[in-house]
């Protein structure tokens, strides 16, 4: 079975520093899907950001980017320019190449920044 | 992405009653899915609802307890049958497919429920 781990229970930045959550996976599939989703005080889930295992490409989307190591099973986020908004629960999420693979979700990492 | 609403937004319910959530969307998906979300935990699926045939429960969940609806393309309800104080949880519904993709799943905007 797949797993996710997010083994950064909270993190602290500085407002305009730059923070990395780390995520690790384990999954025999060759064909899957990464994401990292926010969840800030409001309870909506928002998508930051996703990346296809078969692309070598790190996804990027403004501030936010990734570091995928398929070899490693590590999926981490950096965001840069942190800004008080960024404040929220973030989650690592797989999802199997299936058409209907479910998202398997990490425990989460809160954030908080300082201004 | 998709417009998705759920009601109610929040709710404080008596032990041994049921609630209805509805998940409503903008657009025609193909898979909607409801999650729970415990206090101060990850998400957890609960069961996949397709249009036209039974929702498929994860292990832990039975339609006896959370029975699902998917009447449409674009609507979903999940009830909480004869709650118990720890039904208490954040409900999410999620949606993929048709002009969404496949492969990426975006959520409503939650039900807090709370069961005294």
């Amino acid at each position: 079975a797949q797993t996710v781990t997010q083994s950064q229970p909270e993190m602290s930045v500085q407002e305009a520093e730059t923070v990395t959550l780390s995520c690790t996976y384990d999954t025999s599939e060759s064909d899957y899907y990464l994401f990292w989703y926010k969840q800030p005080p409001s309870r909506q889930m928002i998508l930051v950001i996703r990346q296809e295992a078969y692309k070598q490409q790190n996804a990027t989307e403004n501030r936010f980017s990734v570091n995928f190591q398929k070899a490693a099973k590590s999926f981490s986020l950096k965001i840069s320019d942190s800004q008080l908004g960024d404040a929220a629960m973030y989650f690592c999420a797989y999802r199997g190449g299936g058409s209907q693979g479910n998202l398997i979700f990490g425990k989460g990492t809160k954030l908080s920044v300082k201004p | 992405s998709a417009v998705i609403s759920q009601k109610p937004s929040r709710d404080i319910c008596q032990r041994g009653t049921s609630l209805t959530i509805q998940c409503q969307v903008d657009s025609q998906v193909t898979m909607m899915f409801w999650y729970r979300q415990q206090p101060g935990q990850s998400l957890t699926l609960i069961a996949t609802a397709n249009q036209g045939s039974e929702a498929t429960y994860e292990s832990g969940f039975v339609i006896d307890k959370f029975p699902i609806s998917r009447p449409n393309l674009t609507f979903s309800t999940l009830t909480v049958s004869n709650m118990s104080p720890e039904d208490s949880s954040i409900y999410l519904c999620s949606v993929s497919g048709r002009g969404l993709g496949t492969d990426t799943q975006y959520f409503g905007p939650g039900t807090r429920l709370t069961v005294l």
